[in-house]
């Protein structure tokens, strides 16, 4: 059974840094042509892709976030990370982690996180 | 183009049919993906590639596309298909993944 479960803090104040956790089960992330993306959904607004990483370590992020975002994998511990630095209330947001397949289908996704950015 | 375009609300009567479009440039290249979202929750795949549903999504959901434009047709909406549904593709360049803006739908 292919789970996805993110964590993280509730709370970020802005400027800080917020580092999400994706633990994995059911797959490996050293299985090749899977990988995990995160995305993530203001209250209200619609989904935003942030970043993916494939087993083979390719990434790819969001131009409009690319300074901000760094994506790893330690497939040893089945977790995938998303750093995001100098937060604003405006990166509030429900963030979600999936698995993502050959031809960008998600097929598994975690619950979602809300993070709130705010002091 | 880096965009992909949905109308915001979209409405049906209780079992007919319902078409949810996408529009984009890159979707002349690439194929979208469809996931229905219903509040509080994550979002579902109910489609992908030329029209291929994951298991236990039901056969009254299909896909299609032409030209920049692809869709997902309800054939006969149900009151549980109520929700909001996105498209995801990759922009033009290949390099990243897009959101459309979604669509709500209500069953009436």
């Amino acid at each position: 059974q292919v789970t996805l479960k993110e964590s993280g803090p509730v709370l970020v104040k802005p400027t800080e840094t917020l580092t999400l956790t994706c633990t994995v089960s059911g797959f490996s992330l050293s299985n090749d042509r899977m990988g995990v993306t995160w995305i993530r959904q203001p209250p209200g607004k619609a989904l935003e892709w942030l970043a993916h990483i494939f087993s083979n370590d390719e990434r790819s992020y969001t131009t409009s976030l690319k300074s901000r975002l760094t994506i790893s994998k330690d497939a040893s511990k089945s977790q995938v990370v998303l750093i995001m630095t100098n937060l604003d209330p405006v990166d509030t947001a429900t963030y979600f982690c999936a698995r993502i397949l050959p031809g960008d289908r998600l097929d598994y996704w975690g619950q979602g996180t809300l993070v709130t950015v705010s002091s | 183009s880096s965009e992909l375009t949905q109308d915001p609300a979209v409405s049906v009567a209780l079992g007919q049919t319902v078409r949810i479009t996408c529009q984009g440039d890159s979707l002349r290249n690439y194929f979208a993906t469809w996931y229905q979202q219903k509040p509080g929750q994550a979002p579902l795949l109910v489609i992908y590639g030329k029209n291929n549903r994951p298991s236990g999504i039901p056969g009254r959901f299909s896909g299609s596309s032409s030209g920049n434009t692809s869709s997902v047709t309800i054939t006969g909406a149900q009151a549980e298909d109520e929700a909001d549904y996105y498209c995801n593709s990759r922009d033009s360049s290949g390099n990243f993944l897009l959101f459309g803006g979604g669509t709500k739908l209500t069953v009436l």
